[in-house]
């Protein structure tokens, strides 16, 4: 299994201002997304991250509030923009899917102050 | 109608036990299924991964699925309290878009 570093594993931030998550991956992975994870909800899709070009953004997720950079096949980014405390979640990236296993990163726990 | 659901539970059972978890869900298309578990304050682990119909199994550890029924269980035997845990199942569909839908999980505690 590919081994993930996501970083910052927690953080705590002031409303206005944007976190910049990141996800590190061993090995050159095709597919990459981003979750968040709120309490008692599912796992909900924000985006998918796609290697040299724009992401994919779920319905209900945009670009201005939640930018991401895939720059290679191993790397991406999800920033929170202008934070406020409904964002306080669980971000996780998830490398692989669909005919391959896919793995989560340890998730990243965000609190919005 | 979502297109995963899961019984968020909570499921309690006494050390030992078989545990039964289940998700139905919608859309026939979805042909790879998988089963996560996640400790408090962890990244979910992936426990199990099967495409299509049929049974798989990894130790104590056994994963179903009914197409036809549009059913999916995971079955853990002789259950330990170092099992307790919320297991997400999950799925995908085969070419396209690979992105995965999750159940909401089940929370399980087993008692020593």
């Amino acid at each position: 299994s590919a081994v993930i570093s996501q970083k910052p594993s927690r953080d705590i931030c002031q409303r206005g201002t944007s976190l910049t998550i990141q996800c590190q991956v061993d090995s050159q992975v095709t597919m990459m997304f981003w979750y968040r994870q709120q309490p008692g909800q599912s796992l909900t899709l924000i985006a998918t991250a796609n290697q040299g070009s724009e992401a994919t953004y779920e319905s209900g997720f945009v670009i201005d509030k939640f930018p991401i950079s895939r720059p290679n096949l191993t790397f991406s980014t999800l920033t929170v923009s202008n934070m406020s405390p409904e964002d306080s979640s669980i971000y996780l990236c998830l490398v692989g899917g669909g005919n391959t296993e896919a793995f989560f990163g340890q998730g990243t726990r965000l609190t919005v102050v | 109608q979502k297109e995963v659901e899961q019984d968020p539970g909570p499921l309690s059972v006494p050390e030992g036990a078989i545990v039964s978890l289940n998700c139905t869900y919608s859309n026939s298309a979805f042909q790879y299924f998988m089963w996560y578990r996640q400790y408090s304050r962890k990244g979910p682990e992936l426990l199990m991964y099967t495409y299509s119909s049929g049974n798989k199994e990894d130790g104590r550890f056994t994963a179903q699925v009914d197409k036809s029924s549009k059913y999916i269980s995971l079955f853990i035997r002789d259950s330990q309290p170092s099992d307790s845990a919320t297991y997400l199942c999950a799925m995908s569909f085969q070419g396209g878009s690979e992105k995965l839908v999750f159940g909401k999980g089940t929370k399980l505690t087993v008692n020593p």
